[in-house]
């Protein structure tokens, strides 16, 4: 089983519409959530973090935490085409002081005019 | 400007080569950090530093090396590596481990 799940995609929407990008982890202990986004080559850059169950929200974007079902989303609202772009789910398990930031393959989103 | 500078962005070399990757940031950070980028698969940490000190290594070869004379700079020594180890390497940093990742644009290596 991987650590950090995602569907690889891609995911096409309109321009305009919600896109849903979904993420699975499965380490319990797991304390803090972030969403990169990674332009085709690019290096990634922070969207959203977040540490808490429930929802987050900055502009367009909402992450969504549920640690009971161990899962992470993103939420982009009327998506354009220069959201375009490779997702990264990435968590975090600080216990013991360490880094144990593990991420996931991505999902591809394609935002179509 | 990205606040962490990697170069060179782009490095060929033949596997008995010697070669360094160089970052530096200006974010005032902690932690600075080694990933791996292969194409299909998860960014791979390979080696994460704070306050100078290397605290994580997560069984990466001997033949990547890292060193990190400050806690501003941040490099990794490259010696007599194999094809398999061509791939996007990305320095990151952070204001401790655990906080968000400020990533560099990376070096795209070939290993020839």
């Amino acid at each position: 089983q991987k650590e950090v799940e995602q569907n690889s995609g891609p995911l096409s929407v309109p321009e305009g519409a919600i896109a849903s990008l979904n993420c699975t982890y499965s380490d319990r202990g797991s304390q803090s959530f972030f969403w990169y986004r990674q332009y085709s080559g690019k290096s990634p850059e922070l969207i959203m973090f977040i540490y808490s169950n429930g929802d987050k929200e900055d502009g367009r974007f909402t992450a969504q935490l549920n640690k009971a079902s161990q899962y992470v989303s993103l939420l982009i609202r009327d998506s354009q085409p220069s959201d375009s772009a490779t997702y990264l789910c990435a968590v975090n398990n600080l216990t013991g002081g360490g880094n144990k930031l593990t991420f996931g393959t991505g999902t591809q989103l394609k935002v179509e005019l | 400007e990205t606040g962490v500078t990697q170069t060179p962005r782009h490095l060929v070399m033949g596997m008995t080569n010697k070669k360094s990757l160089k970052c530096e940031q200006h974010l005032g950070h902690n932690a600075m950090y080694w990933y791996k980028q292969s194409a299909k698969k998860p960014l791979e940490l390979m080696f994460v530093y704070s306050l100078e000190e290397r605290v994580e290594n997560n069984s990466v070869p001997s033949r990547f090396s890292p060193e990190c004379p400050n806690s501003s700079h941040l490099f990794l020594h490259l010696h007599t590596l194999q094809p398999e180890d061509s791939a996007l390497y990305l320095c990151a940093s952070s204001q401790d481990p655990g906080s968000p990742l400020h990533f560099g644009n990376g070096t795209r290596l070939t290993v020839t």
